[in-house]
């Protein structure tokens, strides 16, 4: 049981790139969740899903784009990568929001932006 | 913009020290949450207390929430050098759809062996 499994672990890309970040959960969890880490900073919510085929927008969702066509997988695309989207980006998950859960966390993706 | 602020920013202390982190929050919650980050690491929730809770323990952690002052601390006794780690507060705000968390900045905390 490997929990959130994100990919790739580190990236480096020149700005004007794109590329597209993985997020797989082996748990049968409904909701899943892309943040954002700066140093310094706690995580910010890029955007998130409450099921197959569901996307909505957090609080920083100006540059991404997500899609989730399986309920195990929540993507993440970045279109033209800019230097301030250089970050720690965060996938998490919940089974439902029945009563409060905690969030399972991936290890991360570091991208840096040329 | 962050709902939770952490106080203090970074903490230094003896193992077998206690160690106290403090979170605020400005609206109204239905639960807060604590996860710690070891270095290079993703979140690993700890625990998590209800607005109708005012102290919950887990092990050598303890929590208090005061929803009238809107804040919450985290209690870890007896500390040990592997307890280095970032701590953050979450905070799930009444009324927010898709159980969505707001995290505070976090705490640093380091246990000198």
């Amino acid at each position: 049981n490997a929990g959130v499994t994100q990919t790739p672990k580190f990236r480096v890309l020149k700005t004007g790139q794109s590329m597209t970040l993985l997020c797989a959960q082996d748990m049968n969890h409904e909701y899943m969740y892309w943040y954002r880490q700066d140093p310094g900073m706690g995580l910010r919510l890029i955007h998130y899903s409450v099921g197959e085929g569901t996307t909505a927008k957090g609080e920083v969702p100006d540059g991404y784009n997500v899609s989730r066509l399986k309920k195990q997988n929540f993507l993440l695309g970045l279109e033209s990568a800019a230097p301030s989207q250089t970050s720690v980006y965060f996938c998490a998950s919940i089974a439902s929001s029945m009563g409060g859960e905690p969030q399972h966390f991936g290890d991360g993706t570091r991208l840096s932006i040329l | 913009s962050q709902q939770g602020e952490e106080d203090p920013q970074a903490l230094s202390i003896q193992e077998g020290e206690n160690a106290t982190m403090n979170c605020s929050y400005k609206t109204s919650i239905n639960n807060l949450q604590w996860y710690r980050q070891n270095s290079g690491r993703g979140l690993v929730h700890l625990i998590l207390i209800r607005s109708n809770e005012r102290e919950k323990h887990s092990g050598r952690l303890r929590v208090t929430l005061d929803t009238s002052k809107k804040s919450s601390s985290l209690l870890i006794t007896a500390s040990r050098a592997a307890d280095t780690a970032s701590y953050f507060c979450a905070t799930a705000p009444k009324g927010t759809s898709g159980s969505r968390l707001t995290f505070g900045e976090g705490t640093q905390l380091t246990v000198n062996p």
